[in-house]
C-alpha cells in the first residue's frame, strides 16, 4: 500500500446521470476526507469519515451526493443526477492523526 | 467565515533564484499550518507544516515562516528548479474534525 488510490481517474458522463468515485485510503488511516477542487481553487471540504462513522458534511453537499465507508476502510462517493456545476477534481485524503494527510490523485469528472 | 488566502496568485522566478510564497490567513485560532504542491493532475503533496508555537521551520531547500501578530506565513523555496514549477497552496487546520482549509493557491512559475 504505497498511498491513497482513487478511481477512476477520469469520468465523462451526461447530464443527469449517476456517478460514482472510490477512494482507497492507506490502510492504517482511520480518517477520510473527501474534498472538491475546481479550476484555479483551493480543494473545499466535502465531508469527513473517522472510521465507518460520517462525522461532518459540508454544506457544499447537497442532497444529490452521498458519501460512504461501510466498513471503515474504502469510501465512495455518489452524485446523483449530475449537473454541469458538478464538474471538477474529487480528491479523497486519508490520515492516521493530525497533519499526516495523504492525498489521491483525484477522479476529474466532466458532465456535459 | 474563516478563510485562508494568498496574496499573489502567479509568481515567475529564473531557475536558481529564491521564492517567496505569501499567505494570509484569519482565524487567529488556528494552531496549525501545512503548505502543499499540486501538480497539473495530480493532487496535493505535502510540503512542509509549523505549529503556532514556532516562528520558522526549515526543511530540504523549504523554510515556513509563521508570523502570528499579523497572522502570515510564507513558503521559501531555495535555489528554485524547473520541477517546483507548480501551484502551491496554504491550508489550516481546521474544526473539531481536523479539516484542510485551503486558500486559492499561487502558480509557481520558473523561467529557466
Amino acid at each position: 500500500d504505497t498511498g491513497v488510490s482513487q478511481n477512476p481517474r477520469h469520468k465523462i458522463t451526461k447530464r443527469g446521470q449517476n456517478v460514482t468515485f472510490r477512494c482507497d485510503p492507506i490502510s492504517e488511516h482511520n480518517r477520510l476526507y473527501w474534498y472538491r477542487q475546481t479550476l484555479g481553487q483551493g480543494p473545499e471540504f466535502l465531508t469527513y469519515f473517522q472510521n465507518e462513522a460520517q462525522l461532518e458534511k459540508s454544506r457544499l453537499l447537497s442532497d444529490r451526493f452521498s458519501a460512504e465507508r461501510p466498513k471503515g476502510s474504502f469510501s465512495t462517493l455518489e452524485i446523483q443526477r449530475t449537473e454541469q456545476g458538478d464538474s471538477a477534481m474529487y480528491l479523497c485524503a486519508s490520515s492516521l492523526e493530525e497533519g499526516g494527510y495523504t492525498f489521491g490523485s483525484g477522479t476529474r469528472l466532466t458532465v456535459v | 467565515g474563516e478563510n485562508v488566502g494568498l496574496h499573489l496568485p502567479t509568481l515567475s522566478v529564473q531557475e536558481g533564484d529564491n521564492s517567496i510564497i505569501n499567505c494570509a490567513y484569519s482565524n487567529s485560532a488556528s494552531d496549525y499550518f501545512i503548505w502543499y504542491k499540486q501538480e497539473s493532475g495530480k493532487g496535493p503533496q505535502f510540503i512542509i507544516d509549523i505549529r503556532s508555537n514556532m516562528d520558522k521551520r526549515q526543511g530540504q531547500r523549504v523554510t515556513v515562516l509563521l508570523n502570528k501578530t499579523v497572522k502570515h506565513l510564507s513558503l521559501q523555496i531555495a535555489a528554485t528548479q524547473p520541477g517546483d514549477s507548480a501551484v502551491y497552496f496554504c491550508a489550516e487546520i481546521g474544526g473539531a474534525t481536523n479539516k484542510l482549509i485551503f486558500g486559492t493557491g499561487t502558480l509557481l512559475a520558473v523561467q529557466p
